[in-house]
């Protein structure tokens, strides 16, 4: 199972870009990168995945580097409500469906 | 459509019991996964149900057991409750057997011993 690093906490202005790294050095070409979030005392959210192209959803946008040892998770217009806890998540076919969470990141949307 | 949902939203229990969690898939969905997340952790896998069978497992003592019904509804069962059990409980479900499908989450359970 490939390990995600991401940064503990990151900051962000209303109605900017919130742009939320991810290096995954080690997956597989099999492991899709997945992203989730979860507001304080709610589950865990979908956001996005993909597996080698960018993606694009109401949600955000992802975008994976060309080797795929990076990806960045895209807020284009950052709200209030987007404050979270962000995962990265590498998930493969072969893994039966379990979904190794790191620490995440911690975004703090502020006015 | 009906999203995922879990019964009881709050528990407390003391140790040595035994307790239940309920899950009711999202319509649709044939895989449920169980996952325990300790108070300012990440979500661990605790094992997963795909057309009633156990299909992968975490690292959890068999303590901690499961069901899947016909309807894809599934049950959290944990035996001889410990202190270190109090946590959010977890369920999502997917669609499995078809591809890399996401899995979405209920709100959870939380469960305290006492």
């Amino acid at each position: 199972d490939a390990k995600t690093t991401q940064p503990t906490s990151m900051d962000c202005a209303e109605g900017r870009a919130a742009n939320l790294p991810c290096n995954h050095s080690t997956i597989s070409g099999n492991e899709y990168v997945y992203w989730y979030r979860q507001i304080h005392s709610q589950g865990p959210q979908y956001i996005i995945h993909g597996l080698k192209n960018n993606e694009t959803n109401e949600m955000a946008s992802l975008i994976i580097t060309e080797d795929r040892k990076s990806s960045t998770l895209i807020l284009p217009h950052a709200t209030l409500r987007d404050t979270a806890v962000y995962y990265c998540i590498a998930e493969g076919l072969n893994q039966g469906g379990k979904l190794i969470f790191g620490q995440g990141t911690e975004l703090s949307v502020k006015p | 459509e009906t999203g995922v949902t879990q019964s009881p939203t709050h528990l407390i229990k003391t140790r040595g019991q035994q307790v239940t969690l309920r899950c009711s898939s999202q319509s649709g969905h044939n895989t449920v996964s169980w996952y325990q997340q300790a108070l300012g952790q990440g979500p661990q896998f605790i094992f997963q149900y795909y057309r009633e069978e156990e299909n992968g497992r975490g690292n959890f003592p068999p303590r901690f057991s499961g069901l899947q019904f016909p309807n894809y509804s599934s049950e959290l069962n944990v035996n001889a409750l410990e202190l270190d059990d109090s946590a959010l409980y977890l369920c999502a479900s997917s669609l499995g057997g078809v591809g890399n499908q996401p899995q979405h989450f209920g709100d959870g359970t939380r469960l305290s011993i006492l």
